[in-house]
């Protein structure tokens, strides 16, 4: 039973390319989220995401930035034109349910991350 | 607003001594959530624990312990008799009814030979 895969692990870009990064959740998972690590800090909320429908983006950058987690295939992060700062670990996390009891506390099952350096 | 405070950045011990990492968190909700995870040099995100706002015993794991004060919203991990292998980055993290996790900036641990 394969955990959150992500890829590419590695990815590296000049400024002004794009960069495209996959997260496939766990089995039976059907929420996604992203966050961003910097070098030497934590972990960052970007979005978060169900099937067809943004949750909750408020940590997403306003500009060339964009996350989307399709009805079939993986969820995407799309980064456009992207810069120096945009380089980091990018991590995907899934989880099966939104935890709405005291019982159903999510966990968040991490993938590998993916490392973005913008060259 | 959720904010995870983890004010030890670094932490240095040799190998065998407890260690203990602090974490303090802020939220107006009264059901939230916590948890503690690792992240070793290899990169990788291991959950270690969830604790929700109910339930304030505190947890043994092997050499792992949690504890929970919500008096003084602290969640602090000890580590007894710590290892080369505990050598990581530990994250507190906060969340509301599994939504939104919030995150501290971690404590990076370096348990030497």
């Amino acid at each position: 039973n394969a955990g959150v895969m992500q890829n590419p692990r590695h990815l590296v870009r000049r400024r002004g390319q794009e960069a495209r990064l996959r997260c496939s959740p766990m089995k039976g998972h059907s929420h996604v989220y992203w966050y961003r690590q910097l070098p030497e800090e934590g972990l960052k909320f970007m979005v978060y995401l169900q099937k067809e429908n943004i949750i909750d983006e408020s940590g997403m950058p306003k500009e060339r930035f964009s996350a989307e987690f399709p009805k079939e295939g993986p969820s995407i992060l799309r980064i456009q034109q992207v810069v120096r700062g945009d380089s980091a670990a990018y991590f995907c996390a899934s989880s099966s349910t939104t935890g709405r009891s005291l019982s159903g506390a999510n966990v968040l099952t991490f993938g590998a991350g993916s490392r973005l350096t913008v060259l | 607003a959720q904010k995870v405070t983890q004010a030890q950045t670094e932490i240095s011990v040799v190998e065998k001594e407890d260690v203990t990492l602090d974490c303090v968190y802020e939220t107006r909700d009264t059901t939230y959530y916590l948890f503690w995870y690792k992240q070793p040099p290899s990169g990788e995100l291991v959950f270690l624990i969830r604790r929700n706002s109910f339930d304030e015993q505190n947890e043994i794991s092997g050499r792992y312990s949690w504890n929970f004060q919500k008096s003084t919203s602290s969640f602090n991990f000890t580590i007894t008799a710590s290892q080369v292998v505990d050598s990581a980055v530990y994250f507190c993290a906060l969340s509301h009814y599994g939504q939104n996790f919030v995150f501290g900036p971690g404590t990076r641990l370096s348990v030497l030979p």
